[in-house]
């Protein structure tokens, strides 16, 4: 199955640095890369996400790329601010033989980002 | 626009005892899920149904049961409960794909808590 490793587990920025999150991914059937942020006590909220025909996405302040040769895709925020702090994750859906992937996800592990005023 | 919602938020059982957590959207979605989220961790899926009357197992199935008797309702059943099922359970939503992925929404999540 489908394998996802995301880092680093833990970022501090100070607020208007950029901050990068990586993630890899095993399957190089995976077609779709959805970015979640999570707040304390609250269930992941969609941010962005990308497919496998795009090498690049950018909404305001956010942007993620996708490398499909290496395996491996990031997520840019740039100019932080405090209100960025959460925990972020990725995931990858893998296409089923017959090109129905029922949107199952795989997630990485998390990454806690702190933005410092 | 309620979204997904789950409820209890909170619940504390003993081992042995059962409980069902629910799970409810107003979106009208034909795939729906169940992920569990341990500490310092990402989410695992344990079960998904694809629309009324269909489930399947996830990763992590094992002490679990569910059933989708309505499009709206998609609750999960734990019938022994374990101390490793002590976790945060969350359900989610989406469009039916067909072969393009739609975003999954979420709700806030069941803590749960086996002593």
């Amino acid at each position: 199955g489908e394998n996802v490793e995301q880092h680093p587990s833990t970022l501090s920025v100070q607020e208007g640095d950029s901050a990068v999150i990586k993630c890899t991914y095993s399957d190089s059937a995976s077609n779709y890369f959805p970015w979640y942020k999570q707040e304390l006590g609250k269930g992941p909220q969609l941010i962005i996400d990308i497919r496998s025909n795009v090498g690049e996405k950018k909404d305001q302040r956010i942007a993620v790329t996708l490398n499909k040769t290496a395996k491996h895709f990031s997520l840019h925020i740039t100019e932080t601010q405090p209100e960025d702090s959460a925990v972020y994750f990725c995931a990858a859906s893998l296409a089923n033989a017959g090109g129905t992937s029922y949107g199952k996800l795989t997630f990485g592990q998390g990454t806690i980002l702190t933005v410092h005023p | 626009n309620a979204g997904v919602t789950q409820t209890p938020k909170f619940r504390i059982l003993k081992i042995g005892q059962s409980m069902t957590l629910q799970c409810t959207q107003d979106m009208n979605h034909n795939y729906m899920y169940w992920y569990r989220q341990d500490p310092g961790m990402g989410l695992k899926l344990i079960y998904y149904s694809v629309g009324a009357g269909i489930t399947d197992k996830g990763e992590v199935p094992n002490g679990y049961n569910v059933s989708r008797s309505t499009t709206e309702d998609f609750p999960l059943r734990l019938e022994l409960a374990a101390p490793s099922q002590t976790s945060v359970y969350f359900c989610a939503s989406s469009g039916a794909s067909g072969t393009r992925n739609q975003p999954q929404h979420f709700g806030d999540g069941t803590r749960l808590s086996i002593l």
